[in-house]
C-alpha cells in the first residue's frame, strides 16, 4: 500500500544545479529509506535515516527527517546527468517497506 | 555477493497460461518479497516471506501462488491471469523482516499478459 505523498512529481535541472525532493508519510515509523529507480528496472538503496535522526549525509546525498511533521526531505548536491532516475521514499511499519507515489528527476546536461 | 537474481528478465503469457517468475539470493537474508509495480506507480507489496514462512499476504488474487522452497529461493507461481496484471515484479530481500534495514532489489521481471 502506498503509504505517503512525495512533490514534486517531477524535477528538471540543469547538470550542476541541486535537486530537491520531499516525502511524507502517514504512520509512525523506525526508519525512512531512500531509493533510485532508473528505467523501470530494480530499485537501488541511497540511503536510510533512523526515527531518532534529523538528518544524514551520503556522498552528495543529504537527507532530513522531520517526525513531528511526518516528512523528509531528499537534497542530491551538484547533479549529474547519471542522476536521472525516479526517486522514491519507503517507511518501515508493521514490518512491512511501503513506498511513496515517487518523484522523476530528470538531469539536462 | 550482494545480489538478487530474478528470472525471466521479460515474460509474455497468455491468459491460460500457467507460468512462474523465480528469484535466488545468496546473501542469508531471511526477508524475501514480492512487489507488483505499474507504469509510473511505486512498486505495491504483495507477500513477504519471513524464515521460509508466509508473513504477509496483501489481499492478493489467488492467481498469484508464492513459495519459499527454501530460504535461498522465492517463487511466484501464475496462472489465469488477467491482461491488468501486466507489470514489473520485483523480488526483494532484507537481512530479516523486524530487522527494518535496507532491502536489495532484483532487476525484475517485465509481465505482459495477452
Amino acid at each position: 500500500s502506498q503509504q505517503g505523498e512525495e512533490d514534486p512529481q517531477a524535477l528538471s535541472i540543469q547538470e550542476g544545479e541541486n535537486a530537491t525532493m520531499n516525502c511524507s508519510y502517514k504512520t509512525s515509523i523506525n526508519n525512512l529509506q531512500w531509493y533510485r529507480q532508473n528505467s523501470g528496472r530494480g530499485l537501488v538503496h541511497l540511503i536510510l535515516i533512523r526515527s531518532n535522526e534529523r538528518e544524514k549525509h551520503s556522498g552528495r546525498l543529504r537527507v532530513t527527517l522531520d517526525t513531528s511533521k511526518k516528512s523528509s526531505s531528499l537534497l542530491i548536491t551538484a547533479s549529474r546527468a547519471a542522476d536521472t532516475a525516479s526517486y522514491f521514499c519507503a517507511t518501515g511499519h508493521d514490518y512491512k517497506l511501503s513506498f511513496g507515489a515517487g518523484t522523476t528527476v530528470t538531469v539536462r546536461a | 555477493d550482494t545480489e538478487v537474481t530474478q528470472t525471466p528478465k521479460h515474460l509474455v503469457m497468455g491468459m491460460t497460461n500457467k507460468k512462474s517468475l523465480k528469484c535466488e539470493q545468496h546473501m542469508g537474508h531471511r526477508a524475501m518479497y514480492w512487489y507488483k509495480q505499474k507504469a509510473k506507480k511505486p512498486p505495491e507489496l504483495m507477500f513477504v516471506y519471513s524464515y521460509e514462512k508466509l508473513s504477509i499476504n496483501e489481499s492478493v488474487p489467488s492467481r498469484f501462488s508464492p513459495e519459499c522452497p527454501n530460504s535461498s529461493l522465492l517463487n511466484l507461481h501464475l496462472h489465469a491471469l488477467q491482461p491488468e496484471d501486466s507489470a514489473l515484479y520485483l523480488c526483494a530481500t532484507m537481512t530479516a523482516q523486524e530487522s527494518n534495514t535496507e532491502a536489495f532489489f532484483g532487476q525484475g521481471t517485465r509481465l505482459t499478459v495477452v
